[in-house]
């Protein structure tokens, strides 16, 4: 399977910013998820969308997807040191079966 | 939620040797996976662990390198055979399926091998 990209691949903001990553996949999908991981250690799931959805809030993070351009966008708000992590999209198949990664992005928030 | 506990965390290995990585889940699930990640690097499928019944190998990993076990609902093993430095990486378990999502995935922490 191929995985998508993710842009920035490295991002460096200030507490209280607010950080915007974007998410390209590939093929038609059920949902787009994403994911965080801290310090290459297990992935912690944050929020889905559907492919019939076009946004979707979750506290401070916000993730709009948009399929005729193949492409999500992960918003956190109002960030926060701990916020500091890699944030991976990853898309579900129409076919129903495993989940593609995107490459990340990692997440510096300065306090 | 599912909550997996994998070991071991890490490894130091030799090359040629093999390690086993076991991945236990609280709870049964439908659909449990493996996945690698090299430095620095995204996740990549090694394959589908099928309960009683061969893994399903993704392209470019094959079973006589990564031997696949799945016993039951709940428990899984993913062996990394005659090891190469190539090999040195974190690979995750994870799981899908459980009683209140079918989507989501969670993952072990981790265990991340180096081989010298």
């Amino acid at each position: 399977s191929q995985q998508g990209e993710e842009d920035p691949q490295a991002l460096s903001i200030q507490e209280g910013e607010n950080a915007t990553m974007n998410c390209s996949y590939k093929t038609s999908i059920n949902n787009l998820q994403w994911y965080r991981q801290n310090s290459g250690r297990g992935l912690v799931h944050l929020i889905l969308i559907r492919s019939n959805e076009r946004e979707k809030h979750s506290g401070r993070l916000r993730v709009t997807l948009d399929t005729s351009k193949k492409s999500s966008s992960l918003l956190i708000t109002a960030s926060r040191a701990a916020d500091t992590a890699s944030y991976f999209c990853a898309s579900l198949n129409s076919g129903y079966s495993t989940l593609t990664f995107g490459k990340g992005t990692m997440l510096l928030v300065s306090p | 939620s599912a909550v997996i506990s994998q070991k071991p965390s890490r490894d130091i290995c030799q090359r040629g040797t093999s390690l086993t990585i076991q991945c236990q889940v609280d709870s049964q699930v439908t659909m449990m996976f493996w996945y690698r990640q090299q430095p620095g690097q995204s996740l990549t499928l090694i394959a589908t662990a099928n309960q009683g019944s061969e893994a399903t190998y993704e392209s470019g990993f094959v079973i006589d390198k990564f031997p696949i076990s799945r016993p039951n609902l709940t428990f899984s093993t993913l062996t990394v055979s005659n090891m190469s430095p190539e090999d040195s990486s974190i690979y995750l378990c994870s799981a899908r399926g459980g009683p209140t999502t079918n989507e989501k995935l969670f993952f072990g922490s981790g265990t991340q091998l180096s081989v010298l």
